[in-house]
């Protein structure tokens, strides 16, 4: 596609249920990053994968969270029983490869735990 | 652990004036420094980026001037149009995902 496409781009959950997050990279960028917006608090790193190597986990703040990428194509980010501080912008980028850094960014899922 | 430190929170300038936005960076490693762009509702786009081998980079209106002894990085608007109002983020690589400061928020006003 001509962008990042991320779905939903609002999600209103109740505390302890799991959500799912969708990220469509850019056809042909084979890394793709996931991160987290907090008001004021900037983007946090969360999870990277590139093409068919081990993704970088480092970023994940519990177990409560994972992700999966299918090949070099779509992303989910599933939060399990979720919390009320994880509300926040989840922003999906991908980039060409490794060292390449000019990330484009898709417009972000706002989730909310009520 | 803040690896990269970005001030001002917010700015208020006036039209036609110069926006100055300033990062710092402990991780002497780091060998890529951009600056995003994000309007309200839309991710971060990419502005313009340098890397330490100069000193300055200038774009349009937008220039970076680094300075790798004091660990330090600047974004600088000029002419500022009611239009450059966002909010800016630097970054920080070293062949790694990018680390983010926490933002500006600039406001431009006629």
């Amino acid at each position: 596609g001509a962008g990042v496409s991320q779905s939903p781009s609002n999600k209103v959950t109740e505390k302890g249920k799991d959500v799912e997050l969708r990220c469509d990279p850019i056809s042909g960028h084979t890394a793709l990053y996931w991160y987290r917006q907090r008001l004021g608090q900037g983007l946090e790193f969360l999870i990277y994968f590139q093409g068919n190597s081990a993704p970088d986990k480092s970023g994940l703040p519990s177990d409560r969270f994972s992700a999966e990428r299918t090949g070099e194509s779509v992303s989910t980010l599933t939060i399990q029983r979720t919390q009320q501080e994880d509300s926040a912008v989840y922003l999906c980028a991908s980039s060409l490869g490794r060292g390449d850094y000019g990330y484009t960014f898709g417009s972000g899922t706002r989730l909310t735990v009520v | 652990q803040q690896q990269v430190k970005q001030s001002p929170q917010s700015l208020i300038v006036q039209k036609g004036g110069i926006s100055i936005i300033n990062c710092a960076y402990e991780n002497t490693a780091f060998d890529y420094f951009p600056w995003y762009q994000q309007f309200p509702g839309k991710g971060p786009a990419l502005l313009i980026a340098i890397r330490p081998d100069v000193s300055e980079k200038k774009e349009g209106r937008f220039t970076i001037s680094f300075n790798k002894s004091a660990k330090q990085f600047s974004l600088h608007i000029m002419d500022s149009q009611p239009g450059d109002s966002a909010t800016y983020f630097c970054a920080a690589s070293e062949n790694t995902p990018l680390v983010f400061g926490k933002g500006t928020r600039l406001s431009v006003i006629a």
